[in-house]
């Protein structure tokens, strides 16, 4: 079975900290990605990456960077978190290629919370 | 406009019965997949069913099975003999092969359903 873990389940930080969340898998997966859910919104894509050092932008990428130095980690960077960015964050991955019946697979997620 | 409609924010159904949950899509890609995933409360995402836009028959795993129109662009989830482990977030989602990145996922807003007994 594919294992995504994401470091924390819930996590409290303070307005302008420098917060990262990270999300390892370990099924050799190409592509990796990291959304926010928030009520009524459904799931929003922040960020994208298909290959290490690689990245794309999502839909709401502003207040957000990524890193993806090793294929199994990708790690979502709030460079100076404010109170709009309490969410929950869902980690995913997959393979790449044109198949399209290939899911996501997701972690658990990371209540984040930001006072 | 939405790519994907999920028009029922909440939704209620008796054990043992079997209950719909709405999802419509919009696309000028002719090639395209249509996903439905399960949120527990414990918040993990679960991958329920797949449905390819070329696939000739409607989908099905288990108690579940997608009622795909595709002239329509909706493509329902049907669970069967609901239980009360089925009380979840539902969410579908859609990939447009030939359009962006293949392999990014556009999520509905969800669908809670409560199975009571």
């Amino acid at each position: 079975d594919v294992k995504v873990t994401q470091s924390s389940r819930y996590l409290v930080k303070r307005t302008g900290e420098k917060v990262f969340l990270e999300c390892v898998q370990d099924m050799d997966h190409e592509n990796m990605f990291w959304y926010r859910q928030d009520p009524g919104l459904g799931l929003r894509l922040i960020y994208f990456s298909y290959d290490v050092k690689m990245k794309e932008k999502g839909d709401i990428p502003e207040g957000y960077s990524v890193s993806r130095e090793k294929k199994e980690r990708f790690s979502l960077i709030l460079e100076s978190a404010s109170t709009n960015q309490t969410s929950m964050y869902l980690c995913a991955s997959s393979l790449r290629g044109q198949a399209s019946n290939q899911p996501q697979h997701f972690g658990d997620g990371t209540r984040l919370s930001i006072l | 406009a939405q790519k994907i409609t999920q028009t029922q924010p909440g939704m209620f159904v008796q054990e043992k019965e079997a209950v719909t949950l709405d999802c419509t899509y919009d696309t000028s890609d002719p090639s395209y997949g249509l996903f439905w995933y399960k949120q527990p409360s414990s918040g993990e995402m679960i991958f329920l069913i797949y449905q390819g836009s070329y696939d000739q028959q409607n989908a099905t795993e288990g108690r579940y099975s997608l009622n795909f129109q595709k002239a329509r662009k909706s493509a329902n989830l049907v669970i069967s003999a609901s239980q009360l482990g089925d009380s979840a977030m539902y969410f579908c989602a859609m990939r447009e092969i030939n359009t962006g990145t293949a392999s990014k996922l556009t999520f509905g807003t969800g669908t809670r359903l409560q199975v009571t007994l």
